[in-house]
């Protein structure tokens, strides 16, 4: 069964800061890995999507990679601003016949003014 | 603007009370889903459809009924809610999986459903 992880679930960092956000999974025959933000009360917003066949997706100062054989996803926030401030979420769709995505539990972003 | 709607969006209702949270979407997209979100649980899928007329069972399916007689709409329905029913409840769609369409997801934005 896939599992999903993000570490750290919180993460606290001044504006300006570049960072970076984790997610692992533990069965590398992906169809695909997609990136989601959060706000509080507010459904899911996608951010970028990377197929299987791919290293690594840009959206702005976004960037997502992806490393199937070790497992890892990695989305790269260059020059944070409190707007960012939201938890955000990876999920993998398998490949295969079940195609349903798994999701991460989230790491709550708060970049500080 | 395209997308997927929800309602209601906030609902309390009595333990054993029948209720349907409603989802249609305008991307004409195949694929229609419903999670529930729990503190510390995180996402997890109910029910999905592939493509109307056809359902199938996510990792938490019981307690719930979903229908797609058509395209656009995917009701879930709790027939006799208890309170560990008590989450947020996300609709969700995606283009049928091709070489040419990814199967990015789109979500609705929420029904929080009390229990009591």
């Amino acid at each position: 069964k896939q599992e999903v992880t993000q570490i750290p679930a919180a993460l606290s960092v001044p504006e300006g800061e570049n960072l970076v956000l984790n997610c692992s999974f533990t069965d590398s025959a992906i169809y695909n890995l997609q990136w989601f933000r959060q706000d509080p009360g507010k459904g899911l917003t996608s951010l970028l999507l990377i197929q299987s066949s791919q290293r690594e997706q840009t959206s702005g100062r976004l960037n997502a990679s992806l490393d199937k054989s070790s497992g890892r996803s990695t989305l790269y926030i260059a020059a944070s601003q409190p707007g960012d401030s939201a938890t955000y979420l990876c999920a993998v769709r398998p490949s295969g016949s079940a195609r349903q995505l798994t999701f991460g539990s989230g790491t709550q972003l708060t970049v500080l003014p | 603007i395209a997308g997927i709607t929800q309602a209601p969006t906030s609902q309390i209702l009595a333990a054993g009370r029948r209720m349907t949270l409603r989802c249609t979407q305008d991307m004409r997209h195949n694929a229609m889903y419903w999670y529930r979100q729990d503190l510390g649980l995180g996402l997890r899928l109910i029910h999905y459809s592939n493509t109307a007329g056809t359902t199938g069972k996510g990792e938490v399916p019981d307690g719930y009924s979903v229908s797609r007689a058509n395209t656009d709409d995917f009701p879930l329905t709790l027939a006799s809610a208890v309170p560990s029913q008590t989450s947020v409840y996300f609709c969700a769609s995606s283009e049928r999986l091709s070489l040419e369409r990814t199967g990015e997801l789109f979500f609705g934005e929420g029904s929080r459903l009390t229990v009591l």
